[in-house]
């Protein structure tokens, strides 16, 4: 297992376009987690999954987002009429349980809503 | 309201010396404190992690402190490099029944040669 993956890396997309990101987690994790991060600011929680079921949304995430973690495996993030002010890093991660050991980041997509 | 304050967006300390980061939070009840460091473009790297009963955490060069009566934590590196350049980031869990945890907006730290 070489981490947790995310594609695609980079994305640029016409605005009210949708546009979907795909997590792999490492598999011993039970929890994964999407973050988004904007140029100079930390990453900001927006959902997170204890194997398939979606247990917390932050209200930073509109209507428009969705995720999905079918089978507690890989988890999608979905972004639909996408706007400027969604162009950011998403960030994957995962982590066993609470993450008392840490949490594994992917490399993230950065999303351009152009 | 919550607030995760890293004491400067930028740090530059010349190659050998000891950085010292600062990570101060209002109206949290963490259980625990994590360190990360983050290169451009890529995602945060784990680094440390310190429970609120501790009150320091030691790792090769780095070190962290935890103060939950001051609400701050300091990060050290020992011996600095230019390979430590990066962002490192602080991040907290919400305290008992939190499910996620809160970042910093984080200290970018350059090592001069």
């Amino acid at each position: 297992d070489t981490g947790v993956s995310q594609d695609p890396r980079h994305k640029i997309t016409k605005r009210g376009q949708n546009v979907t990101f795909r997590c792999d987690p490492i598999s011993e994790h039970n929890r994964l987690y999407w973050y988004r991060q904007t140029l100079g600011q930390g990453p900001e929680f927006l959902t997170y999954f204890q194997n398939e079921a979606q247990l917390e949304k932050s209200r930073l995430l509109s209507d428009r987002f969705s995720a999905e973690r079918p089978k507690g495996s890989f988890s999608t993030l979905e972004i639909q009429r996408t706007e400027q002010g969604d162009s950011a890093m998403y960030l994957c991660a995962s982590s066993l349980n609470r993450g008392e050991y840490g949490y594994t980041f992917g490399s993230g997509t950065r999303l351009t809503v152009v | 309201s919550q607030k995760i304050e890293q004491n400067s967006e930028a740090l530059n300390i010349q190659e050998g010396k000891t950085a010292t980061l600062t990570c101060n939070y209002t109206n949290y009840s963490p259980a625990y404190l994590q360190w990360y460091r983050q290169d451009p473009g890529r995602g945060p790297v784990f680094l440390l992690l310190i429970r609120e009963n501790e009150k320091e955490k030691r790792k090769e060069r780095l070190k962290v402190t935890f103060d939950t009566t001051l609400k701050q934590s300091l990060f050290h590196i020992t011996a600095s490099q230019p390979a430590d350049s990066a962002t490192y980031l602080c991040a907290l869990d919400g305290g008992t029944g939190a499910n996620n945890l809160f970042f910093g907006t984080g200290t970018r730290l350059t090592v001069i040669p």
